[in-house]
């Protein structure tokens, strides 16, 4: 089945710093990808959808220029963390559109940033 | 706006039945989703609903009612294993040529010996 690859698993950054977080689809073309951010028992709240060779659509209340989305290929999406702080720490995940799935969606394993 | 309701917590014991409701105000309706997810963890498909009605896979089964906004995940011979959270997530309309999955805030199932 259709395969969402995110990496790294778990980061931990100094506060001041970037981090780049990577999501590639395997065995499939995924020209849309949607980013989410999930706080300690909470639900995963939508941050912005990209698509393949245009610009990411941010969601209400998240900066754009603080989350830097880019999907240059068609396998390939980044979500790049700006100047970290303590607050952006959290659980990241990707999920893919595809056409593959029962449901039409394969998610990341997730990507756990602490900021320090 | 968007609204997707679900209860926080809920409780079971293990072999018996459990039922978790979903109520959603969505602005569109393109079908409705169940995933189960263990902390930590990425979420995983359980069920997708966009006709009215039942769908049953195994020990899970899901309802839908779109006239009244409403859903419900049904989960039977629980299995401690079943502890987990299980996110109720509407598929809304078609944005910009994307179709946004929006989640609710996720009920957290104990399941007890």
């Amino acid at each position: 089945g259709a395969v969402v690859s995110q990496h790294p698993s778990r980061v931990i950054c100094k506060s001041g710093t970037s981090v780049k977080i990577e999501c590639r689809s395997l065995d499939f073309q995924a020209t849309t990808m949607f980013w989410y951010r999930q706080f300690p028992k909470q639900s995963l709240m939508l941050m912005a959808t990209s698509n393949e060779g245009s610009k990411a659509t941010y969601e209400q209340g998240v900066e754009k220029d603080k989350f830097l989305i880019n999907h240059a290929s068609l396998t390939l999406s980044t979500l790049t963390v700006t100047s970290a702080h303590p607050e952006d720490s959290s659980f990241y995940i990707c999920s893919a559109r595809d056409a593959w799935t029962e449901n039409g969606y394969t998610f990341g394993s997730g990507t756990r940033l602490t900021v320090v | 706006g968007q609204n997707i309701d679900q209860p926080t917590e809920m409780t079971a014991t293990e072999g018996a039945i459990v039922q978790i409701n979903c109520t959603y105000q969505t602005s569109g309706f393109n079908g409705l989703f169940w995933y189960q997810q263990h902390a930590g963890e990425a979420p995983t498909f359980l069920s997708y609903n966009v006709l009215d009605g039942l769908e049953e896979k195994g020990r899970f089964s899901s309802f839908l009612s779109r006239s009244k906004g409403y859903s419900y995940l049904l989960l039977k011979e629980l299995q401690m294993k079943d502890s987990a959270s299980y996110l109720c997530a509407v598929r809304g309309s078609v944005s910009g040529g994307y179709n946004k999955l929006i989640f609710g805030a996720g009920t957290r199932l104990a399941v007890h010996p």
